[in-house]
């Protein structure tokens, strides 16, 4: 069954540096998303990307946040700077249409 | 802003048994619904959905039974094994929305004891 697929699994950063979270979308899909669920919350909503260009944001994406599809392949999340807030699961999905996401695996982020 | 609630944030419940779980909504633009199944350390694996122009839909053991009128929802496990024993999310996103993001309730853990 088709998979999506996050890399690092887990990422340990200092404050303030910048990170990228990577995710390789199921091929046919053409809606990409990211999640994050902070331990012991819900799972929360940071943004959707289709068309190349962000479809929808929450207002937890701010300027610190950024998503790029590089290369056709892969989508990207880029934190430019971390906070210790940020420590977090984060969920990257696809999915063909609105009905029907798969999630990752997720990569756990650690702020130190 | 909480739009999506799972109130009861733990269920246990007998192998065989029926399990209930609930959430409700207060957003009337959602319509169409999810519910997902997590593991620790794993994403969201979704299990089945209905849309709002329906009351109920089923798929296997799992039936997700809609109240447009109470903004309410429910999945109903029958019969429950020990397998189904996970946190279960209920998610639910609006026509309206560009993105179709989905908005999600804090989880239900279910625990299933043989």
């Amino acid at each position: 069954e088709p998979e999506v697929t996050q890399t690092p699994s887990h990422q340990v950063t200092q404050m303030g540096q910048e990170v990228i979270l990577r995710c390789v979308p199921i091929s046919n899909h053409l809606y990409f998303y990211w999640y994050r669920q902070i331990l012991g919350q819900k799972v929360e909503f940071l943004v959707s990307f289709y068309n190349n260009e962000i479809s929808e944001k929450s207002e937890i994406f701010d300027d610190q946040f950024s998503v790029e599809r590089p290369d056709g392949s892969n989508f990207t999340l880029k934190i430019r700077s971390t906070k210790l807030e940020d420590s977090a699961m984060y969920f990257c999905a696809s999915s063909a249409s609105r009905y029907g996401y798969t999630f990752g695996s997720g990569t756990r982020l650690t702020v130190v | 802003d909480q739009q999506v609630k799972q109130n009861s944030p733990s269920l246990s419940v007998q192998e065989g048994r029926i399990s209930i779980l609930n959430c409700d909504y207060t957003n009337s633009m959602f319509d169409y619904f999810l519910w997902y199944k997590k593991y620790p350390a794993e994403g969201p694996t979704f299990l089945i959905s209905i849309s709002s122009i329906k009351d109920k839909n089923e798929d296997g053991r799992f039936t997700v039974f809609l109240n447009k009128s109470a903004k309410h929802l429910s999945l109903h496990i029958v019969p429950s094994q020990p397998g189904d024993s996970a946190v279960y999310f209920c998610a639910a996103s609006a026509g309206d929305s560009s993105g179709y993001a989905l908005n999600f309730g804090k989880g239900t853990s279910l625990l299933v004891t043989p």
